[in-house]
């Protein structure tokens, strides 16, 4: 069964440095999500993005944060200046279709130190 | 109360009791959806009820929406060990994203099955 897939499952990193998360969809799927969970907190959305561009970002994903899809099958969450309080869980999402069920990769666990 | 939130927070239950588990939320929605966590892993998508839908089956899992109280709730049935977990209501708001919308996601209820 397609599943979605990130990279790496834990990344360290320093504050003010840059970190890339990686993340597969399902290859059929066209639109695509990123959302966080601060260890016991609510998962949180960050961005979705259909069709190459944004279309809907939270208050949290401010100019620290950018996505991109460079290319058919990547899809990438950058954080320019890590913070302390970016550590999180950051799960990447999938859905083949609009107001549609949303498969969730394993998480990318960051921490900042 | 905040958006998706759930009750109980926690519950604990025997082995092939049922497991009720409830949701409530302020906006409009398009649909709402509920998850599963273990422990630090993933979310996994259980069902989703779309909002002109009352009741929803799948396998022992039984969803129910009411838009006019705007709650819903999760039944498992026939409980294993293995359905402990932490799960969650998220909800589909009517909103901008044209098809794209973000989740909003309650705290969750943690549930114990216990053998």
């Amino acid at each position: 069964e397609p599943e979605v897939t990130q990279t790496p499952s834990h990344q360290v990193t320093q504050m003010g440095q840059e970190v890339i998360l990686r993340c597969v969809p399902i290859s059929n799927h066209l639109y695509f999500y990123w959302y966080r969970q601060i260890l016991g907190q609510k998962v949180e959305f960050l961005v979705s993005f259909y069709n190459n561009e944004i279309s809907e970002k939270s208050e949290i994903f401010d100019d620290q944060f950018s996505v991109e899809r460079p290319d058919g099958s990547n899809f990438t969450l950058k954080i320019r200046s890590t913070k302390l309080e970016d550590s999180a869980m950051y799960f990447c999402a999938s859905s083949p279709l609009g107001y549609n069920e949303q498969f969730f990769g394993p998480g990318t666990r960051l921490t900042v130190l | 109360s905040q958006q998706g939130e759930e009750d109980p927070q926690a519950l604990s239950i025997q082995e092939g009791e049922n497991a009720t588990m409830n949701c409530s939320y302020k906006t409009s929605i398009n649909n709402l959806q509920w998850y599963r966590q273990n422990s630090g892993r993933g979310l996994v998508h259980l069902i989703l009820i779309r909002s002109n839908e009352r009741e929803k089956h799948s396998g022992r899992l039984r969803v129910t929406l009411d838009t006019s109280k705007k709650s819903s709730s999760l039944l498992i049935t026939a409980s294993r060990a293995a359905d402990t977990a932490s799960y969650f209501c998220a909800t589909d708001d009517v909103g901008l994203g044209g098809g794209a919308d973000g989740l909003t996601f309650g705290k969750g209820t943690h549930l114990i099955i216990q053998p």
